[in-house]
């Protein structure tokens, strides 16, 4: 069985400092990773996804993310942070024997200080 | 940039009536999906349709839910006899191939009174 534990509920970042949202993932077979974005009041938005390629994925945005199999962590960096950046962040894994069903972390609810 | 479009945006209906939620995927996707947000709670998978058949589906998708693809474009779910505890915000999603990665819709938010 999947899962995705996102260890943060909330990150307040001030504008121009990095970020980082935290994220680990249990799965029995080889995942699909992947970030989304959702702007009040919008859809999901991909951010960035990880398909066994390279382990440091880059995103829309500025954002990027490297998966670690050794830590079962896909963390999600910025090196520094935008007014627009605030958002609620979903890290989601789907596993392939699993069909195609995605499970949600928690999500991170990302607050940006000017 | 190809979109999902769900509608309608909002819809209120008293319990034990009936709703159909619209989605218009993507059109060469060949995968569509329904998730769900329970307000404060995470986006729940409902149910998975590939090929005119539901390919997988969670415990939360019971009798009273249905999907169907009745034309060449839109995609619904339906729920037969609604619930309180149905309000939340519907996704729908499409993919064009499994592990990709979804189009998610804007959602449709759905309060029953």
């Amino acid at each position: 069985a999947q899962s995705v534990t996102q260890l943060d509920s909330h990150v307040s970042v001030s504008e121009g400092t990095p970020v980082l949202l935290r994220c680990n993932y249990s799965s029995s077979y080889s995942p699909s990773l992947f970030w989304y974005v959702q702007h009040p009041n919008k859809g999901l938005q991909l951010l960035l996804k990880y398909t066994s390629a390279a382990t440091l994925v880059k995103g829309i945005n500025g954002f990027e993310a490297e998966f670690k199999k050794s830590e079962t962590s896909f963390h999600l960096t910025k090196p520094s942070a935008h007014m627009s950046d605030a958002a609620e962040y979903f890290c989601v894994v789907s596993e392939g024997n699993a069909g195609n069903m995605l499970t949600f972390g928690g999500g991170t609810r990302l607050m940006v200080k000017p | 940039e190809p979109e999902v479009t769900q509608t309608p945006s909002h819809q209120v209906t008293q319990m034990g009536q009936e709703v159909i939620l619209r989605c218009v995927p993507i059109s060469n996707h060949l995968y569509f999906y329904w998730y769900r947000q329970i307000l404060g709670q995470k986006v729940e998978f409902l149910v998975s349709f590939y090929n005119n058949e539901i390919s997988e589906k969670s415990e939360i998708f019971d009798d009273q839910f249905s999907v169907e693809r009745p034309d060449g474009s839109n995609f619904t779910l339906k729920i037969r006899s609604t619930k309180l505890e149905d309000s939340a915000m519907y996704f729908c999603a499409s993919s064009e191939v499994i592990g990709r990665g979804y189009t998610f819709g804007s959602g449709t938010r759905l309060t029953v009174v």
